[in-house]
């Protein structure tokens, strides 16, 4: 069936460090992707998205490229500053079809 | 557009309680998602609903939960009986479904629940 596998957490860094948060997925079909972050006591937020090979998503300094290949959709920040601090979730909603999660990979900064 | 909005943001109920929680979707959306999220199993799905149709409620726990959608702008999820292991944030989501595609998923700030 169709999943998406997180690399598993905690991630913790000093602020200015380089972020890598891996993920990949199995689908059928040609699923588009997303990341959402979850601030402490809030919902889940959209941060990007992409819908189909080759996309770069990219907001607030966060970037992702879908990659068919390798079936990959690794989030990266140049630069993590401690307001960075959340849990983050890759999903995927294969052919149109409802979202599914990952587990979601707890990301603490460091100042 | 205000968002999805949930209520309560708090709930503390005692064992045995019923409990409903309510859901707003956004405005023209017509797909609306239950999850509830616990340190222990993470993010799960419950039930969702196309044009207020239950599609799959697979992830419901057991008989003590339901969930309706009388109407587009509004949707209940109901624990009856409620019990400890209940306790958890409770969120709904909305997104449009337009030819078969989902767009993404907008989610409301949750209920936490606390069973004592």
């Amino acid at each position: 069936g169709d999943s998406v596998t997180q690399m598993e957490g905690p991630v913790t860094l000093s602020e200015e460090a380089f972020l890598t948060i891996n993920c990949t997925y199995t689908a059928t079909g040609y699923p588009s992707l997303f990341w959402y972050v979850q601030y402490p006591g809030e919902g889940l937020q959209l941060l990007l998205k992409a819908t189909k090979a080759d996309d770069k998503g990219s907001n607030k300094g966060f970037e992702a490229t879908y990659r068919k290949e390798t079936t990959s959709f690794h989030l990266e920040k140049g630069s993590v500053q401690v307001s960075d601090s959340a849990v983050y979730f890759c999903a995927l909603n294969p052919s149109g079809s409802r979202l599914t999660f990952g587990e979601g990979t707890q990301l603490t900064v460091n100042p | 557009d205000a968002g999805v909005i949930q209520s309560p943001r708090h709930e503390v109920t005692e064992m045995g309680q019923e409990v409903t929680l309510r859901c707003k979707p956004i405005s023209g959306h017509n797909s609306l998602f239950w999850y509830r999220q616990t340190m222990m199993r993470g993010l799960e799905l419950l039930i969702y609903f196309n044009n207020n149709v239950p599609i799959d409620d697979s992830g419901m726990p057991e008989d003590r939960f339901s969930a309706k959608m009388p109407n587009a702008s509004f949707s209940t999820l109901k624990i009856q009986p409620s019990e400890p292991r209940d306790s958890a944030v409770y969120f709904c989501a909305s997104s449009s479904r337009q030819g078969g595609t989902y767009t993404e998923a907008f989610f409301g700030q949750g209920t936490r629940l606390t069973v004592v």
